[in-house]
């Protein structure tokens, strides 16, 4: 049964200190998206790649947050330095286009990193 | 403004029940339109795609109005199951937006027995 893989689950870190999040897309899936979901604002694109280059990163604050794809199986999303109000549920997904026309995306979703800023 | 609005809710209606929810979205550019359903501290996941002809999927019925930007989703016959937040989504096909997910903030629902 293919999935997204999120790691870690849950963290719960220190203000100031360096946040790294993983991601491993289903195999074949050429586009990756970072979601960051809280109460306030809903569920907010933060970047999204695709054949692992970068396309939309304009929803991330530049200053603190990096997302990266090394290689076709991992994304990774770093905050350094962490600050309270990054505390959020950080969701992976990953998407193939359905067709060479539409380039209709369907995006499935990892179960999400809980972050805890303190 | 957001790109892509919904009513948050909550709408409270007991088993059996239709309701339906509304989107609307403020780019012309919007390509492709998705529901997508969260259930609680879970992911969201495809509920269904939304075609211009207006698609039905069981109890589900999607709609898409590209003239005033406007997309629902019916639910008839409603069950305590369908107790969930659903969440409207648009894509842009174009240059580097192609594919871009854009969420809405989601509508929930409360189905009552």
């Amino acid at each position: 049964d293919a999935r997204v893989t999120q790691t870690p689950r849950h963290k719960v870190t220190e203000m100031g200190q360096e946040v790294t999040m993983r991601c491993q897309p289903i195999l074949g899936h050429n586009t990756v998206f970072w979601y960051r979901q809280t109460m306030m604002q809903g569920l907010e694109l933060l970047a999204y790649f695709r054949n692992r280059a970068p396309l939309d990163d304009s929803g991330m604050p530049k200053d603190r947050f990096s997302a990266e794809m090394p290689d076709a199986t991992l994304a990774t999303l770093k905050i350094q330095p962490s600050e309270p109000r990054d505390s959020a549920v950080y969701f992976c997904a990953s998407g193939a286009p359905t067709t060479s026309i539409s380039l209709n995306t369907e995006a499935f979703f990892g179960q999400g990193t809980r972050l805890t800023v303190v | 403004r957001k790109e892509v609005e919904q009513d948050p809710g909550p709408f409270n209606v007991p088993e059996g029940a239709t309701v339906a929810f509304n989107c609307t979205y403020s780019n012309s550019a919007s390509q492709s339109f998705f529901w997508y359903r969260q259930d609680c501290r879970k992911e969201p996941k495809l509920l269904m795609s939304v075609y211009s002809s207006g698609n039905e999927d069981g109890r589900f019925t999607a709609q898409l109005n590209r003239a005033s930007q406007y997309i629902s989703l019916l639910i008839r016959d409603s069950k305590l199951s369908d107790s969930a937040t659903y969440l409207c989504v648009v894509t842009r096909v174009g240059s580097s937006n192609t594919g871009k997910l854009i969420f809405g903030q989601g509508t929930t629902l409360q189905v009552k027995p």
